[in-house]
């Protein structure tokens, strides 16, 4: 089946720096990626939407300063979190399906990252 | 507010009980419905889903939902559970006049007793 790759699982890292989470689909073409961030005993919650070569879509109250979303290729989509500070973390999860933002093809995710900022 | 609603968050269950997870959603029109499972330390994976036709729709590992249009719901049934079946449960809906993105309800994490 269509598998999708995050990197890294787990992150710990000081107030005010940037990192970088990765997506991967490695068997299949991802045209679009999406980024969702999950709280605590909560769903999970839509931030932003990207395809291929286009510039990504966010969700309503999501800073797309502080998120910085690239998705450069069919196979790879990046999550920045900038400045990152302590109400930043979260568990990011990214899925990834075939089709354009139009598209009924289910959607693929990853196992996740669990981010927590000191 | 539009939304996906999931009634129960814990379920416990004894081996060969039947399951039930409830999900109701608050959209109008057209919609697409899924459940997902995460089993312990893995990814959300597909388990079923509904676009159209036959409202009762089969998935993996014996489990099955029905689509009710009047009460706006989809819920989730196995007749027999087993202990592999303790997971956490995500129903999701997506509709075509939102770019087909998912909205997911909060999920229920069901403990199956061997």
């Amino acid at each position: 089946g269509a598998v999708v790759s995050q990197h890294p699982s787990w992150v710990i890292c000081k107030s005010g720096t940037s990192v970088k989470i990765e997506c991967r689909s490695l068997d299949f073409q991802a045209t679009t990626m999406f980024w969702y961030r999950q709280f605590p005993k909560q769903s999970l919650m839509l931030m932003a939407t990207s395809n291929e070569g286009s510039k990504a879509t966010y969700e309503q109250g999501v800073e797309k300063d502080k998120f910085l979303i690239n998705h450069a290729s069919l196979t790879l989509s990046t999550l920045t979190v900038t400045s990152a500070h302590p109400e930043d973390s979260s568990f990011y999860i990214c899925s990834a399906r075939t089709g354009r933002t139009d598209s009924n093809q289910p959607q693929h995710f990853g196992d996740g990252t669990r981010l927590s900022i000191l | 507010a539009q939304s996906v609603s999931q009634h129960n968050h814990h379920v416990i269950l004894s081996e060969a009980a039947s399951l039930e997870l409830g999900c109701n959603y608050s959209y109008g029109g057209t919609v697409n419905l899924f459940w997902y499972v995460q089993y312990p330390g893995q990814h959300l994976q597909l388990l079923l889903k509904y676009f159209s036709g036959d409202p009762l729709v089969k998935g993996i590992k014996g489990f099955e939902a029905e689509f009710i249009k009047s009460k706006f719901s989809f819920n989730l049934r196995k007749p027999s559970v087993q202990w592999s079946d303790t997971a956490e449960y995500f129903c999701a809906v997506s509709r075509m006049d939102s770019s087909y993105k998912l909205i997911f309800g909060s999920g229920t994490r069901l403990l199956v007793r061997p």
